[in-house]
């Protein structure tokens, strides 16, 4: 068990939905980090939140938005979901955001997007 | 993008056997990572070997790192069927300030 919790662990939603995911990280962890994973696939970086701001992106779109509050919990929101969009969400927390700093990952929240 | 490929994508073996996944990578890093995920779940931080390491050992896990070439093997000795999962590496720092890059994935299956 990492201490990284996520919720909820399954949610199903039609396209044009918005959706809000959420993470709570490791005690002691200042950056959370959001992957999307489909099926077969690794892990695909979304983008990096490091004391409330965001620290790095990925090439997804602005449809997929973050927060990141003071008790360094995060959320992942992506408006206007696609069939694509349907995939293994994942976050990440880690002690500091140096690239390549040790990542400890919450269980995921599987989507599926009809 | 992704940055690392695993080799094999799949592989079965029996239990008690070893078992290698090789990955390469296409730019300069400060580490590579193993990971192992089970099942579609969150994955766990296996091992992580600086650019300036050569070898390293965790309990039955070995990985070698030849940044020459940019590669990795992560060697799994005396499999058990516990070990089934999918196994990831992920290289930090160098290009990328701030994130992990990711291969596919080797797919693991230890038959009982």
């Amino acid at each position: 068990e990492t201490g990284v919790t996520q919720s909820p662990t399954h949610l199903i939603k039609t396209r044009g939905q918005q959706v809000t995911l959420r993470c709570s990280s490791q005690s002691g962890h200042n950056t959370v980090s959001w992957y999307q994973q489909a099926l077969g696939q690794g892990p695909q970086f979304i983008f990096q939140y490091y004391r409330e701001e965001e620290n790095g992106r990925g090439n997804f779109p602005p449809r997929f938005s973050g927060l990141q509050f003071p008790n360094y919990s995060s959320e992942l929101n992506v408006n206007a979901l696609e069939l694509d969009d349907s995939a293994l969400y994942l976050c990440a927390s880690s002690a500091t955001p140096v690239g390549g700093e040790t990542q400890y990952f919450g269980p995921g929240t599987r989507l599926l997007v009809l | 993008s992704q940055q690392g490929e695993e080799d094999p994508q799949a592989l079965s073996i029996q239990e008690g056997e070893n078992a290698t996944m090789n990955c390469s990578y296409k730019t300069s890093i400060n580490n590579l990572q193993w990971y192992r995920q089970n099942s579609g779940r969150g994955l766990v931080h296996l091992i992580l070997i600086r650019s300036n390491e050569r070898e390293k050992h965790s309990g039955r896990l070995r990985v070698t790192l030849d940044t020459s070439k940019k590669s990795s093997s992560l060697l799994i000795t005396a499999s058990r069927a516990a070990d089934t999962a999918s196994y990831f590496c992920a290289t930090g720092g160098g290009d990328s300030n701030y994130q992990l890059i990711w291969g596919a994935g080797t797919k693991l299956i230890i038959k009982p």
